[in-house]
C-alpha cells in the first residue's frame, strides 16, 4: 500500500531564514504531487504541484520554491521566510482511476515564523 | 469556472443524533466530488468521492453522500454522531483543468456530550 512522509512534523523559524520541507511517497510510481498550505483557520491553498522528476508548475507567486529531485520526493523550500508564511503545509500525492484523481495527504508540517 | 460553497462554517450536533453538513457547488460539466475530513492538527483524509458512478456515495466511518445534479448539492451525512466524528470536514470538486481542486472553506463539526 502506498504511504507519505512529510517532516518535520513541527518547525519554528526565525524571519529571514531558509526552510526546507521534505515529502517522499512509498509504493507508487510517477506519482502527481503537491504542495498546499493552509493557514489559521482557512481552507487549502495549492502552491505548487509536480507529474513528474524535474517538472514544478506553481500556482501562487511567492517567496517560497519547490523541487522534485526524485519519482518519489518533493521538496519545499524558501531563502528568506517571511510572517505570513506561518500555516500548515502539505504534501498530496495522486492516483487516477477511471477516469477520476484523487488526492491523498500526508501527516502536515506545521511551521510557525517569528 | 468551478466553485464550491459549504453554507454552514460550524455545525454542533448532539452525540446519537444525525449529522448534516451541506456542500453546494457550480460547475459546467460533470465533476468529480469528495469529502475530506481533517481532525485536529492531523493531515486531510478522504471520505469519500462522487465519480457519477452512483448518486449515492458511502464512504468511511458511516458517513455517505448524496449527488443532487438539479440542486448542485453534494450534502454529507451520518445517521448518528459520534464524538470521534468531531473534526473540519471540506467538500471538493475537481476542476476543468488537470491536478487543480476546488476547495470549500470548511465545516467545522462539534458534537456535544
Amino acid at each position: 500500500s502506498q504511504t507519505i512522509h512529510q517532516w518535520p512534523a513541527t518547525l519554528v523559524q526565525p524571519v529571514g531564514s531558509p526552510l526546507s520541507l521534505e515529502c517522499t511517497v512509498e509504493g507508487t510510481s510517477n506519482p502527481n504531487l503537491y504542495w498546499y498550505r493552509q493557514a489559521a483557520g482557512r481552507g487549502l491553498q495549492l502552491l505548487f504541484y509536480s507529474v513528474g522528476i524535474g517538472q514544478i508548475s506553481s500556482e501562487v507567486p511567492q517567496n517560497l520554491s519547490a523541487s522534485r529531485p526524485q519519482d518519489r520526493q518533493f521538496i519545499l523550500s524558501s531563502k528568506k521566510l517571511l510572517l505570513s508564511d506561518s500555516g500548515f503545509y502539505l504534501c498530496a500525492w495522486s492516483v487516477t482511476t477511471g477516469g477520476t484523481e484523487t488526492q491523498y495527504f500526508g501527516p502536515g508540517t506545521r511551521l510557525l515564523v517569528l | 469556472a468551478q466553485s464550491v460553497t459549504q453554507l454552514d462554517s460550524h455545525v454542533s450536533v448532539s452525540e446519537g443524533t444525525p449529522v448534516l453538513l451541506r456542500c453546494n457547488y457550480s460547475s459546467s460539466y460533470s465533476p468529480s466530488l469528495f469529502w475530506y475530513v481533517q481532525h485536529p492538527n492531523k493531515g486531510l483524509q478522504l471520505l469519500l468521492k462522487y465519480t457519477s458512478a452512483a448518486t449515492l456515495v458511502k464512504g468511511i466511518n458511516g458517513f455517505e453522500a448524496e449527488f443532487k445534479k438539479s440542486e448542485t448539492s453534494f450534502h454529507l451525512t451520518k445517521p448518528s454522531a459520534h464524538m470521534s466524528d468531531a473534526a473540519e470536514y471540506f467538500c471538493v470538486v475537481s476542476s476543468d483543468s488537470n491536478y487543480q481542486l476546488i476547495w470549500g472553506a470548511g465545516t467545522k463539526l462539534i458534537i456535544k456530550p
